[in-house]
């Protein structure tokens, strides 16, 4: 069980928008940046969001992220075929001396 | 900015494997790198960090006592030292930098390498 809780799976028709939430606690989310993954089967997972809501160059702003709380947010607006993937959310935890922690991920598919 | 794996491969149950993670393209000891793993049919999964200067790390409750990550700035390289392998360790193995060049660990990598498969099987 991850210490970041994440729906399995989630979906979406093109054009949509959609949002991928992640809840943690105040060892994690509460206090530490959150960020986003994407991960193609296959491939190396792909940063699209990191310090809670900054976007890497060449990430295209159609994503976004939030936090609120011990909970945050992926908002994919736009929604394309290609978004069709598993999306991660990650955190620093400072329990047990600190460790590194991701959420179970997200299935998203594009209907 | 690349990262290159190596040094994975099929282990007996009990056996030991040290992964490479090369570095290049950017100043190297600047940056936390972590290990994170993905088992078939799992999600991802961090297992351990090292800071910068290569002075503190930190590991996943499943890879305390059996693995020990280490630097080497002058090689621009991290090892993975993983011994008492389990079967549930099968996976690929990722290294990846933090984004922010603190040498801190955000769990906010931008760049990873290819991945190294590690099976543990008789």
């Amino acid at each position: 069980q991850s210490v970041l809780t994440q729906a399995s799976s989630a979906s979406g028709t093109l054009g949509q928008r959609v949002t991928i939430s992640c809840s943690g606690s105040s060892s994690n989310i509460g206090i530490n940046a959150v960020n986003w993954y994407q991960h193609l089967p296959g491939t190396a997972p792909k940063l699209l969001i990191y310090a809670d809501n900054q976007r890497p160059s060449g990430v295209p702003d159609r994503f976004s992220g939030s936090k609120s709380g011990t909970s945050a947010s992926l908002a994919i607006s736009g929604l394309q075929f290609e978004d069709e993937a598993d999306y991660y959310c990650a955190a620093w935890d400072d329990r047990l001396n600190g460790r590194g922690v991701f959420g179970g991920g997200t299935k998203l598919t594009v209907l | 900015v690349q990262l290159v794996e190596s040094g994975g491969g099929l282990v007996q149950p009990g056996g030991s494997l040290r992964l490479s993670c090369a570095g290049s393209g950017f100043t190297f000891s600047t940056y936390a790198i972590s290990w994170v793993r993905q088992a078939p049919g799992k999600g991802l999964e961090w297992v351990s960090d090292i800071n910068g200067s290569g002075g503190r790390t930190h590991y996943a409750d499943v890879a305390k006592g059996r693995f020990t990550l280490s630097r080497d700035n002058s090689k621009n390289t991290v090892y993975l030292q993983m011994d008492s392998l389990r079967a549930e360790d099968t996976a690929v193995y990722y290294c990846a930098k933090e984004v922010i060049g603190s040498g801190y660990s955000y769990l906010g990598f931008d760049s990873w390498g290819q991945g190294t498969l590690v099976t543990v099987s008789s």
